[in-house]
């Protein structure tokens, strides 16, 4: 089975500063798909960064960016320019091609202090 | 906007007492997920719906339920709400098969309470 790791419950980053969020995954699978949920205080999740896993280059969107290390298993999310707004659970997913549902880790919470 | 609107934002049910969560998608999307989420736990999917065709996940209990009457609207119900079912509900909605990014879009969620 797939497991999804985020071993870090809570972190704090000053404003304008850059925090990395870390994530692991277990799988057997080569196919797949990785993604980083952001859920901001009784909003919506919504999406904030995906790679596929045959993609060599990691994925940048904006500020937000991934160090996606396939041998290793790892998956992280680096958030340069920290913004008050960006505080946030932010949730780790892995998806194996050919199945729908997501399989998500236990969610860091970040506090952006001003 | 186009969006996935869950109803009502926050349920009080009493154990026992059944209780069904609704949401809707203006979307047109043909996927369809249930998830639950304990507090600071991850979301777990109870359920897809990929047009009719409905794909439960192997540890759902019974107790859980589901329905999908049109493209737009899916329905999560609960037979017999127990304590330990207090939990956000979150559904979600995704347009294409598996082969892509298939991109999940989530409502605000119904935090359910059971007295």
């Amino acid at each position: 089975a797939q497991t999804v790791t985020q071993s870090q419950p809570e972190m704090s980053v000053q404003e304008a500063e850059t925090v990395t969020l870390s994530c692991t995954y277990d799988t057997s699978e080569s196919d797949y798909y990785l993604f980083w949920y952001k859920q901001p205080p009784s909003r919506q999740m919504i999406l904030v960064i995906r790679q596929e896993a045959y993609k060599q280059q990691n994925a940048t969107e904006n500020r937000f960016s991934v160090n996606f290390q396939k041998a290793a298993k790892s998956f992280s999310l680096k958030i340069s320019d920290s913004q008050l707004g960006d505080a946030a659970m932010y949730f780790c997913a892995y998806r194996f091609k050919g199945r729908r549902a997501l399989t998500f880790g236990s969610g860091t919470r970040l506090q952006v202090q001003p | 906007d186009a969006m996935v609107i869950q109803n009502p934002r926050y349920q009080v049910t009493q154990f026992g007492k059944p209780v069904t969560l609704s949401c809707s998608q203006t979307l047109n999307h043909n996927v369809m997920y249930w998830y639950q989420q304990k507090s600071s736990q991850a979301p777990k999917l109870l359920f897809h719906y990929y047009d009719k065709d409905f794909n439960n996940e192997a540890d759902t209990p019974d107790n859980f339920q589901s329905r999908r009457p049109n493209t737009s609207f899916c329905f999560l119900d609960i037979r017999s709400p127990g304590l330990g079912d207090a939990a956000m509900y979150l559904c979600a909605t995704s347009r294409v098969p598996a082969d892509s990014y298939n991109e999940q879009f989530f409502g605000p969620g119904t935090r359910l309470t059971v007295l």
